[in-house]
């Protein structure tokens, strides 16, 4: 079963533009992760947000943890057409789940129009 | 290029046929993970090895899927009598695992591509 799910499922922006996508987890975790995949590709790590921490950067992203609300947030700014992708978050699960592989959601998938 | 590569890219194959994937992780890397991929969906978790052994297999891996690492270096992933239902992507992913499993990003490949006809 899938521990997250993003929203919204799909976007489409203009280049230039900022893109936040949400993602909402069910179990306690030790920490999130944040994925891009381009079309038939595989999959790429951008962050890794631990349990106890609120706020990370990374470049041009941006992602936030609510663990009171088993929520994060990813924020891309000023989009580029290169950003077109899908965006998956992930989670480990600290409640005695598996040791260290990943629960996927579905996705977002970003489309940056030049 | 030193990242995690599968083969085949692509696979084609009949209904009742068996099929084998392979993985070379990255070099350093004890972990290694199996996940497979459905049109619109995430990644799903099949199994993982930390060396040459197999901690933990998902209840999607059905027997008719095996899963070996014998040196723990590279992985195979053998779908025995295919059926239309397993068509999809599948993906390995490897990464070092030090301390806390969880708290490592991984790091995967292209997949390969299963179309059952």
């Amino acid at each position: 079963s899938q521990q997250g799910e993003e929203d919204p499922q799909a976007l489409s922006i203009q280049e230039g533009e900022n893109a936040t996508m949400n993602c909402s987890y069910k179990t306690s975790i030790n920490n999130l992760q944040w994925y891009r995949q381009n079309s038939g590709r595989g999959l790429v790590h951008l962050i890794l947000i631990r349990s106890n921490e609120r706020e990370k950067h990374s470049g041009r992203l941006r992602v936030t943890l609510d663990t009171s609300k088993k929520s994060s947030s990813l924020l891309i700014t000023a989009s580029r057409a290169a950003d077109t992708a899908s965006y998956f978050c992930a989670t480990d699960a600290e409640d005695g789940g598996s040791q260290g592989n990943l629960i996927f959601g579905k996705g977002t998938k970003l489309s940056v129009k030049p | 290029d030193t990242g995690v590569s599968q083969n085949p890219r692509h696979k084609i194959t009949k209904r009742g046929q068996n099929v084998t994937f392979r993985c070379d992780p990255i070099s350093e890397h004890n972990r290694l993970y199996w996940y497979r991929q459905t049109l619109g969906q995430g990644p799903e978790f099949l199994t993982y090895f930390q060396n040459e052994a197999q901690l933990e297999k998902s209840r999607l891996l059905s027997d008719r899927f095996s899963a070996e690492r014998p040196k723990g270096s590279f992985s195979t992933l053998e779908i025995q009598r295919t059926e239309q239902g397993d068509s999809a992507m599948y993906l390995c992913a490897s990464s070092l695992v030090l301390g806390q499993p969880g708290n490592q990003p991984q790091h995967f490949g292209d997949g390969t591509r299963l179309s059952i006809l």
